[in-house]
């Protein structure tokens, strides 16, 4: 049973342009979500992350929203960058419990010149 | 140097063979983690640990044993390599600040069994 979900494998975008990555959870209990950015041959780094007492957190380029109530959450960059070009994948757990760190499937973003 | 580090980066092994893959952090960070990648289901938790000598199954845990006799090290052992556990291993440690929970992950493992 798949708690966090990435429903679009892929993402193309002209450089410029918004890119919006989307995710979707099931578990009620969930109350941190973090994204993470991921290129072929290395391991993932830590992108942007939000807490559920928000509904928005910026970060230069990204921002992250958070819809509690239909438990999704997107993230937006803007402009995108050729350099944006990675695998971005969504994770969640429920507050103060690192051991519980659950990641969606994976949305590969490609933009282009 | 400071971080994560993982080895060997690259692992053929046969089918039946025992394999151990190697993680060591820098950080004292008292989580760490084993994650598989693979197509069409992201990354999946096999183990962790919550201090030294403190291990607990994740969502993939079979096949695989781990230890943690020292904090700074975490290594995953196949114990019969199987086809099914080719896959592109991740290490990651855990950084708590409170509400924020913040995973670092080594470059990984790509490990085929023939």
């Amino acid at each position: 049973d798949q708690q966090v979900k990435q429903n679009s494998p892929s993402l193309s975008v002209q450089e410029g342009r918004i890119s919006i990555l989307n995710c979707d959870y099931t578990n009620s209990m969930f109350d941190y979500f973090l994204w993470y950015k991921k290129y072929p041959a290395e391991g993932p780094t830590f992108l942007i992350s939000i807490s559920s007492i928000k509904d928005k957190n910026e970060d230069g380029r990204f921002t992250v929203f958070l819809n509690k109530s239909a438990k999704h959450l997107s993230l937006h960059i803007v402009p995108s960058q050729p350099g944006d070009s990675a695998v971005y994948f969504c994770a969640a757990t429920p507050a103060g419990t690192a051991s519980k760190l659950t990641f969606g499937t994976g949305t590969r973003l490609q933009v282009t010149l | 140097d400071a971080g994560i580090t993982q080895s060997p980066r690259y692992k053929i092994t046969e089918t039946g063979r025992q394999v151990t893959l190697m993680c060591h952090q820098t950080w004292s960070h008292s989580y760490m983690f084993w994650y598989r990648q693979d197509l069409g289901h992201g990354l999946r938790l096999i183990y962790y640990s919550a201090a030294a000598d403190i291990t607990d199954k994740g969502e993939v845990p079979d096949g695989y044993v781990v230890s943690r006799s020292k904090t700074e090290n975490f290594p995953l052992t196949l114990e019969s390599a199987t086809r099914s556990q080719t896959s592109v291993y991740f290490c990651a440690s855990f950084r708590d600040r409170g509400l924020n929970t913040e995973a670092f992950f080594g470059q990984g493992t790509r490990l085929t069994v023939v």
